[in-house]
């Protein structure tokens, strides 16, 4: 199956600042998404991008689906983004998703 | 976006006793509902794929008759944890596509399960 790869396994920043998480795959994905994980468990769609680049307010995805990469970014990070970000991705359109080891992000005052 | 529902969101539970947990989709139907499974500090794992009027789909590795899952119509999925043990404990979570969507997978709130 699709094994994923996403890095960095952790990253502190500071309020204000930006960031870029990546997720690699070993196989080509026709369905990627990215989530957030908040501290109660759910999950939390930011994008379903499996190729192209796409915005949404203070982040934004870019996924490059020839070279089997997708960069989630963070702008002006602020307390309320910390959690842990996860990308998966699927065969295809119908299929399930792997999802990566994800990201444990925390921003600090 | 979609919504998909899980029910209950905590339980608690004896050893040796059955769990049944529910997934709704609540504002589309849904042919394939998949199940995961997420332990502290870990990323999720797919458990099994839920299919609407025939049988699950195992991951390798999970046990069929410890994690009973019935689909019985295209918007509710269950799964029974039967005779639970400690070790069951974990963070279920079901997932679901809209059958007239691009593709993207939503999430329920996720089930707690806790066995003593």
């Amino acid at each position: 199956g699709i094994q994923v790869e996403q890095s960095p396994p952790d990253l502190i920043l500071q309020e204000g600042a930006n960031s870029t998480l990546r997720c690699n795959f070993s196989d080509s994905v026709n369905n990627l998404q990215w989530f957030h994980q908040n501290p109660w468990g759910q999950l939390i769609n930011l994008f379903y991008i499996p190729s192209g680049t796409k915005q949404n307010g203070r982040l934004s995805a870019t996924t490059v689906a020839t070279e089997r990469y997708s960069l989630l970014y963070i702008s002006s990070s602020q307390t309320t983004d910390s959690g842990v970000y996860f990308c998966a991705g699927g065969g295809t359109s119908g299929s399930r998703l792997t999802f990566g080891e994800g990201t444990q992000l925390t921003v600090n005052p | 976006g979609a919504v998909v529902s899980q029910h209950p969101s905590r339980v608690i539970c004896k050893s040796g006793t059955s769990v049944k947990i529910e997934c709704r989709s609540l504002d589309f139907q849904a042919t394939t509902m998949f199940w995961y499974r997420q332990f502290p500090k870990q990323s999720l794992m797919l458990m099994a794929t839920s299919n609407e009027g025939s049988k699950a789909t195992y991951e390798q590795g999970v046990e069929k008759d410890k994690f009973l899952i019935n689909h019985a119509s295209l918007t509710l999925s269950t799964l029974t944890v039967t005779s639970a043990h400690p070790e069951d404990s974990s963070f279920y979570i079901c997932s679901a596509r809209d059958l007239g969507g691009a593709g993207e997978l939503f999430f329920g709130e996720g089930s707690r399960l806790t066995v003593l």
